[in-house]
């Protein structure tokens, strides 16, 4: 167990439709990443918040947007979503070590 | 610069065979280089790590070798096992200030060990 919490496991959700995905990093952890892994692909960055801040960005979509909060959980927002969206989402926190570690992640199902 | 290049893509290996994967950097403020490893449908856990000032360390049947001119590392699975059947992802993190980090990882390595 990685103390970081991803909720829901699976998510089922009718194209268009919104969603919002939820993470719980590591206690004393400052540091949240969110991932999209698609079918055997790699991991794709998508954002990173640091103590409430946005960090950095990666290849997040206009159509997804995320948020960090001050008891440090984060929220992964997606909207309009389309088939393409399908796919396993991760959150992993970092302690200032440089070490991250990942959620058991979120499939999301677009139908 | 802030790519990690990951090979081979897949790799097949038997029973008590050694698995070698290797990654190449280029940018020199990467300073933590941990290796994950994946099954189907899991998070990546962290399987081992190595800074640069160390060329080697091991853990168990797994060894990351570290060059720190030639910019590569490699992951070494010494009597690769049916369980080692994963994937395997190499990364790199460099710190960008406040105590943030952050991480770029490698395509992957789909390792199968065979019988």
């Amino acid at each position: 167990d990685s103390g970081v919490t991803q909720t829901p496991k699976h998510l089922i959700t009718a194209t268009g439709q919104r969603v919002t995905l939820r993470c719980s990093p590591r206690s004393g952890d400052l540091s949240v990443y969110w991932y999209q892994q698609s079918l055997d692909q790699g991991l794709q960055f998508l954002i990173q918040y640091y103590n409430g801040e946005e960090r950095a960005k990666g290849n997040i979509l206009e159509r997804f947007s995320a948020q960090q909060f001050p008891d440090l959980h984060s929220e992964l927002n997606l909207s309009s979503l389309e088939l393409g969206d399908s796919a396993l989402y991760f959150c992993a926190s970092s302690a200032e070590t440089g070490a991250a570690f990942f959620g058991q992640g979120t499939r999301l199902t677009v139908v | 610069q802030q790519q990690v290049k990951q090979s081979p893509q897949s790799l097949i290996v038997q029973k008590g065979g050694i698995s070698i994967i290797n990654c190449a950097y280029e940018n020199t403020a990467f300073d933590y280089f941990p290796w994950y490893q994946q099954f189907p449908g899991k998070g990546p856990a962290l399987l081992i790590a190595i800074r640069p000032d160390v060329s080697e360390k091991k853990e168990g049947r797994f060894t990351i070798s570290f060059n720190k001119s030639a910019k590569q590392f490699s992951l070494h699975i010494m009597d690769s096992q049916p369980g080692d059947s994963a994937t395997y992802f190499c990364a790199a993190s460099s710190y960008s200030g406040a105590g943030s980090y952050q991480l770029t990882f490698g395509k992957g390595t789909k390792l199968s060990v065979i019988p």
